[in-house]
């Protein structure tokens, strides 16, 4: 089956520095979802994008599909920023999605 | 519109017990996926259901059983529960979103229940 790989696996940065996270996968993909799991273990939302730009307020992402690689960016990070976050791939159109093992971002006051 | 919401919220059972997990999907959405999240990885895929048939399944036993409902709510049942079972299981459903001139589908997932097996 499909690999995604995440990096780093852990970040730690003081409040107000910029990030950028990293999900490499395997195979071409016809979904890639961005989550952000919440110490509560709440899965939220971040981008649909199996392709392409998008920006959400400080958080921006980018899939290059024919490099296999996708980037989310955080800017401004705030400590409500810590968490983890996951990348989500499903490369059959099935809605069966293969996540990454996350990166656990640690925002400092 | 509510959205994905998944009980009990904890759960605690011992080895050799069945459990049954209720998921509710959001407004909409006819399609659920379950995925099983072990502490300090990934969710993996369990299985999927699609108007009330499975639609496709992970690397799970068949101890790992479901139902979807009318409703398009699910259940997730396990038996004969092992001490590796301990995890946060979640719920997923799926649905359209339509933006600007594009459509597609996202999934959307509840809270979790945490099982946790003595």
């Amino acid at each position: 089956g499909i690999q995604v790989e995440q990096s780093p696996p852990d970040l730690i940065l003081q409040e107000g520095a910029n990030s950028t996270l990293r999900c490499n996968f395997s195979d071409s993909v016809n979904n890639l979802q961005w989550f952000h799991q919440n110490p509560w273990g709440q899965l939220i939302n971040l981008f649909y994008i199996p392709s392409g730009t998008k920006q959400n307020g400080r958080l921006s992402a980018t899939t290059v599909a024919t490099e296999r690689y996708s980037l989310l960016y955080i800017s401004s990070s705030q400590t409500t920023d810590s968490g983890v976050y996951f990348c989500a791939v499903d490369n059959f159109g099935n809605e069966k999605l293969t996540f990454g093992t996350g990166t656990r971002l640690t925002i400092i006051p | 519109e509510t959205g994905v919401t998944q009980s009990p919220t904890h759960l605690i059972k011992t080895r050799g017990q069945q459990v049954t997990l209720r998921c509710s999907s959001q407004s909409g959405h006819n399609t659920v996926s379950w995925y099983q999240q072990a502490l300090g990885q990934g969710p993996q895929f369990i299985f999927q259901y699609y108007r009330e048939e499975e639609n496709g399944r992970g690397n799970f036993p068949p101890r790992f059983s479901g139902l979807q409902f009318p409703n398009y709510s699910s259940e997730l049942n396990v038996n004969a529960l092992e001490l590796d079972d301990s995890a946060l299981y979640l719920c997923a459903s799926s649905g359209m979103v339509v933006s600007g001139s594009s459509s597609y589908n996202e999934q959307f997932f509840g809270p979790g229940t945490r099982l946790t097996v003595l």
